[in-house]
């Protein structure tokens, strides 16, 4: 089955700074690569996702990026402010007709100082 | 983004016990998920719920755990016999109209003493 390393495990970031956080599949069946964010006591939310047929995908202050061949896809996150302080998952799956099993990374807390 | 609710939001069990857990999708959905998240730990996938029946489960869905839609709207989780390890949130998800996205209910926290 799929496996989804995550790193780093904690994070902390001066507001304003730029967070990254990478992750690596080992299943080259996944083609679909969300992040959620979880805050404390709260449901994981999608944030972004990136399909396979892209390398890159970006939303404001949010990107993602994809290498297949390395199956490597990482999170960046610009100008970062206090409310971006919470836990991100990565995840990835192979949607098929409607279906999929979501795999998650280990998660990354991510502390933004004021 | 599709609406699903919980219930209930918290279930405070002693062990041996049975729970039933609830999730309700507003929309009308295909598959149906169940994933479990132990406090600290990443999101783990449970079952997935087709057409009235289990399409794929996971090893730690073991014969305490069962899965129906009774009604048709509801879809539910039950342990029959809590462990103290089976203290987690518990999480409903179904997908998005695009067939990738996958959303997620706000959780029930299963706490066994």
């Amino acid at each position: 089955g799929e496996n989804v390393e995550q790193h780093p495990s904690t994070l902390s970031v001066q507001e304003g700074d730029s967070a990254v956080i990478k992750c690596t599949y080992s299943d080259s069946a996944s083609n679909y690569f969300p992040w959620y964010k979880q805050e404390l006591g709260k449901r994981p939310q999608l944030i972004i996702d990136i399909r396979s047929n892209v390398g890159e995908k970006k939303d404001q202050r949010i990107a993602v990026t994809l290498n297949k061949t390395a199956k490597h896809f990482s999170l960046h996150i610009t100008e970062t402010q206090p409310e971006d302080s919470a836990v991100y998952f990565c995840a990835a799956s192979n949607p098929q007709g409607g279906y999929q099993k979501v795999t998650f990374g280990t998660g990354t807390k991510l502390q933004v100082i004021p | 983004e599709p609406e699903v609710t919980q219930t209930p939001s918290h279930q405070v069990t002693q062990m041996g016990q049975e729970v039933i857990l609830r999730c309700v999708p507003i929309s009308n959905h295909l598959y149906f998920y169940w994933y479990r998240q132990i406090l600290g730990q990443k999101v783990e996938f449970l079952v997935s719920f087709y057409n009235n029946e289990i399409s794929e489960k996971s090893e730690i869905f073991d014969d305490q755990f069962s899965v129906e839609r009774p009604d048709g709207s509801n879809f539910t989780l039950k342990i029959r016999s809590t462990k103290l390890e089976d203290s987690a949130m518990y999480f409903c998800a179904v997908g998005g109209a695009s067939g990738y996205e996958q959303y997620f209910g706000p959780g029930t926290r299963l706490t066994v003493t």
